[in-house]
């Protein structure tokens, strides 16, 4: 069965430090899609990233940057020199290619502070 | 701009009513789902539909159901709203495919049964 976990509810950081959200994964399987989205206080999740299971390339987008590791099946996000625009909630999901559907998985979510 | 619409923000409802929650998205896309957030649960997939007519079971579908009559539009039906249902209710699309589209969502209904 499939499954997103997101340890961390919580997280306050001051504006300027970096912060890493940690998403871990299970699936069995063999072609599957990661996702991250973020959901500011409008309400409106907003996507952020995709990357699928064939690719473990590092990827960096302004001050946003993923490390997929599939030996440890994580898929951590981090925010560089974060802002109080980032404050919001992070979810990670999975989408697996057998179900057809695109159904997404979500975790739980990470609700990130930035205080100025 | 793409969109998908929710066609309230917030709602309130007493126990007992049939509740209709409406979707529209102007993209054309296959797919069109229904999620409700709640604290600590994260997104949970209530119904889902890959066309017209054509509805699957999410992982919590008891007290609701779904209509998808246009490809445009999907409702989310609570046939007997009981307080339990009170929550975050999002709905979103995305184009077919296996897996690895993204889904667009729409701004969420808050929907509180009294």
């Amino acid at each position: 069965a499939q499954k997103v976990t997101q340890a961390q509810t919580e997280i306050s950081v001051v504006e300027k430090e970096d912060v890493t959200l940690d998403c871990v994964y299970e699936t069995r399987d063999t072609t599957y899609y990661l996702f991250w989205y973020k959901q500011p206080p409008s309400g409106e999740l907003v996507f952020l990233i995709r990357r699928n299971s064939f690719d473990e390339q590092n990827e960096i987008s302004g001050r946003y940057s993923w490390n997929f590791q599939k030996s440890t099946s994580s898929f951590n996000f981090t925010i560089t020199a974060s802002q109080v625009v980032d404050s919001a909630v992070y979810f990670c999901a999975l989408s697996e290619a057998q179900t057809g559907a695109n159904n997404l998985f979500f975790g739980t979510g990470t609700r990130l502070t930035v205080i100025p | 701009d793409v969109k998908v619409t929710q066609s309230s923000r917030y709602l309130v409802k007493r126990t007992g009513e049939k509740v209709f929650l409406e979707c529209v998205q102007d993209m054309d896309h296959e797919n069109m789902f229904w999620y409700r957030q709640d604290p600590g649960l994260g997104l949970r997939l209530i119904y889902f539909s890959y066309d017209v007519k054509m509805k699957e079971k999410g992982d919590i579908p008891e007290g609701y159901s779904v209509s998808r009559e246009k490809k445009e539009r999907f409702s989310l039906i609570l046939e007997s709203a009981s307080t339990n249902q009170t929550s975050m209710y999002l709905c979103a699309s995305s184009l077919a495919g296996q897996g690895n589209t993204e889904a667009f969502f729409g701004q969420g209904t808050r929907l509180t049964v009294v």
